[in-house]
């Protein structure tokens, strides 16, 4: 049973556009959702991240937003540089005992940006 | 930037060997993480920890063993390692609680192949 679902396995950008990243969510518990960038062999990078209070964030170039009743959440890049290129995972919290936040993944998203 | 270490990176070993991934992190973290994730797919939890002294299983079934001695030490353990083993095997750490709990800070990750 997957919580947390990232239904594009690819996308693909033309450099300057906005890049759309998109990721559901099954578990109401979660209560903070995280957004990873990761490059061939190389562990994932945090990114940009949301509070299940808020329904926007953003950092820069990176934007997130948050519809809890669709109970989905997207990342939006622009522009979109062809360093953006890598895959993007989004991460989903559900506190448990002790502290120790588990994060659920989803399978990740291929971003690519085209000259 | 996040210091944590991962060694070896690549390994490939035949069946039935013992094998330990090491892992250490300077930033004085209290919970660490193991996540283990095959190509294209997600980040599943393996083991985590939230302080010295204390281990717990996560999510994914793993027949890999974990111990934490040492804060910032959280090596894993394979007694016989099979085929089945194959995967990346990634290690992650967070700050204890609060907001700033639900980052985990990624190594690099070990690519384990068992022949």
């Amino acid at each position: 049973d997957q919580q947390v679902k990232q239904n594009s396995p690819s996308l693909s950008v033309q450099e300057g556009r906005i890049s759309i990243l998109n990721c559901d969510y099954t578990n109401s518990m979660f209560d903070y959702f995280l957004w990873y960038k990761k490059y061939p062999a190389e562990g994932p990078t945090f990114l940009i991240s949301i509070s299940s209070i808020k329904d926007k964030n953003e950092d820069g170039r990176f934007t997130v937003f948050l519809n809890k009743s669709a109970k989905h959440l997207s990342l939006h890049i622009v522009p979109s540089q062809p360093g953006d290129s890598a895959v993007y995972f989004c991460a989903a919290s559900a506190s448990i005992i002790q502290g120790a936040q588990k994060l659920v993944f989803g399978q990740g998203t291929r971003l690519t940006i085209n000259p | 930037e996040a210091d944590i270490y991962q060694t070896p990176r690549y390994l490939v070993i035949g069946t039935g060997k013992k094998i330990t991934l090491e892992c250490s992190q300077t930033m004085g973290h209290d919970k660490m993480y193991w996540y283990q994730q095959d190509p294209g797919m997600e980040l599943h939890l393996i083991h985590y920890s939230y302080g010295v002294n204390s281990t717990e299983k996560g999510d994914l079934s793993s027949e890999s063993t974990v111990s934490r001695i040492r804060t910032e030490h959280f090596p894993l353990t394979l007694e016989s390692a099979r085929p089945s083993h194959t995967s990346q095997y990634l290690c992650a750490s967070s700050e204890q609680g609060g907001l700033a709990g639900y980052e985990q800070f990624f190594g690099p990750g070990t690519r384990l192949t068992v022949l």
